[in-house]
């Protein structure tokens, strides 16, 4: 158990929708990462956090978004979902933000869409 | 940027037999490098991390892998694979063009035979 707890584990939603993904941080981590894993792009960097502020953007897509709350957890917002969004969706956390800090991974939320 | 490659997308070896995972990396900073496994269904978890202490590195399960400079590598090594190690593994380096996210390789699928 990393310490990164995600919500939720599994979802089907139909194209066009939108829902959001949460993320709850180890206690005491500032910075959160939202990694993108699909069998044809790998496992993609979406956007990172830290205490609150966006600190890096990746390969995320307009109709995606993200935001860390006062509270350290994070979520991340899918809309105008489409068939290509199905994937397994990663948050990570660090203690802080910078080289060589190790990143936590949670265990996903699978997202289907149909 | 900085960028990691994984040579094999596949790796079979039988039980008992040394394992070798390889990781190139291209960085015109020293690198921090990473090694995550990912077990089915699970997120990614931390093998090792190289952080310019030490050129061998060791991690759990009876992982290490060895920082080359030279030849830019870093490659995962297990002297005697056992049936759990079969899962995925992915190297990562530490960006550090200031956005601090991490790059992931694609990944090798380790298959351990009977």
């Amino acid at each position: 158990d990393s310490g990164v707890t995600q919500t939720p584990k599994h979802l089907i939603t139909a194209t066009g929708q939108r829902v959001t993904l949460r993320c709850s941080p180890r206690s005491g981590d500032l910075s959160v990462y939202w990694y993108q894993q699909s069998l044809d792009q790998g496992l993609q960097f979406l956007i990172q956090y830290y205490n609150g502020e966006e600190r890096a953007k990746g390969n995320i897509l307009e109709r995606f978004s993200a935001q860390q709350f006062p509270d350290l957890h994070s979520e991340l917002n899918l809309s105008s979902l489409e068939l290509g969004d199905s994937a397994l969706y990663f948050c990570a956390s660090s203690a802080r933000t910078g080289e060589g800090n190790t990143i936590y991974f949670g265990e996903g939320s699978w997202l289907t869409v149909v | 940027a900085q960028s990691v490659t994984q040579l094999g997308s596949h790796v079979s070896v039988s039980e008992g037999a040394l394992v070798l995972l390889r990781c190139n990396y291209s960085s015109s900073v020293p690198p921090y490098l990473f090694w995550y496994v990912q077990y089915p269904n699970q997120g990614l978890q931390l093998l090792l991390k190289y952080t310019s202490a030490a050129t061998l590195v060791k991690g759990i399960n009876g992982f290490e892998a060895e920082f080359k400079k030279s030849e830019t590598s870093f490659h995962l090594t297990k002297p005697s694979a056992h049936m759990s190690d079969a899962a995925e593994y992915f190297c990562a380096v530490s960006d550090s063009s200031g956005t601090y996210k991490y790059i992931f390789g694609t990944g090798t699928r380790l298959k351990v035979l009977a």
